[in-house]
């Protein structure tokens, strides 16, 4: 248990479907963050929050939308998905964006797009 | 830009030392090393941090040179459950901002 939780743990959607994920963090971090894990590809940063303020987007498609309301959560909605976007998709946090800040992972969601 | 390079893969057995050494030629003077463990449909642990010389904490032993330019990450007496893939990254300024950046990582297999 990190202090990270993320539901759904598995999530299965259409090419249409709008579909949501979440994360919640109960560790008092200040950093929230979105990663994309594809198999036998490294982990892709996707967004960062800081302080509740967008800080990065690394040329994600707009197809995926992120929003965190405050500190200890962060969502991730989705619609027009591609199969190829199927991923474990991975939440984490740490206390600030820093230098060497570690960072807490939560469990996933695993993606499957039809 | 950062990069790290590290063995794709490693068998040992239990009760052995094992050691994953991982290269980062182009560190930057200011960077950290570190290193997670990901076990199968979870997220990465962190596991240990160094910046220079040698570090020690509960689960492993992290040994950085002078030059920095390598890392070996040392696992004492592993055990089946030590089975995961372990990755080495370093860090990186890019626009102003810290990033981790995240290698292939390193499949460690520990056999009976």
């Amino acid at each position: 248990e990190t202090g990270v939780t993320q539901t759904p743990r598995h999530l299965v959607m259409g090419m249409t479907n709008k579909k949501s994920l979440k994360c919640e963090q109960h560790l008092g971090h200040n950093a929230m963050y979105w990663y994309k894990q594809s198999a036998k590809k490294p982990l892709e940063l996707m967004f960062v929050y800081n302080f509740k303020e967008q800080t990065e987007n690394n040329s994600v498609p707009s197809r995926f939308s992120p929003e965190c309301p405050n500190s200890s959560h962060l969502f991730l909605h989705l619609h027009t998905l591609q199969p190829e976007d199927s991923a474990l998709y991975l939440c984490a946090s740490s206390p600030r964006r820093d230098r060497g800040d570690e960072q807490y992972f939560g469990p996933g969601t695993r993606l499957t797009v039809t | 830009l950062a990069k790290t390079t590290q063995p794709i893969s490693m068998d040992s057995y239990e009760g052995q030392e094992v050691n994953i050494t991982c290269s980062h030629n182009n560190i930057a003077t200011n960077d950290y090393i570190t290193w997670y463990q990901q076990f199968p449909s979870q997220g990465p642990r962190f596991i240990i941090q160094g910046y220079k010389t040698k570090v020690t904490n509960e689960v492993a032993s992290l040994f950085i040179p002078a030059d920095r330019k390598s890392s070996t990450l040392s696992l004492p007496r592993v055990s089946l459950s030590d089975t995961a893939v372990y990755y080495c990254l370093v860090g990186d300024i890019m626009d102003s901002n810290y990033q981790l950046i995240w290698g292939a990582g390193t499949k460690l297999i520990i056999k009976p």
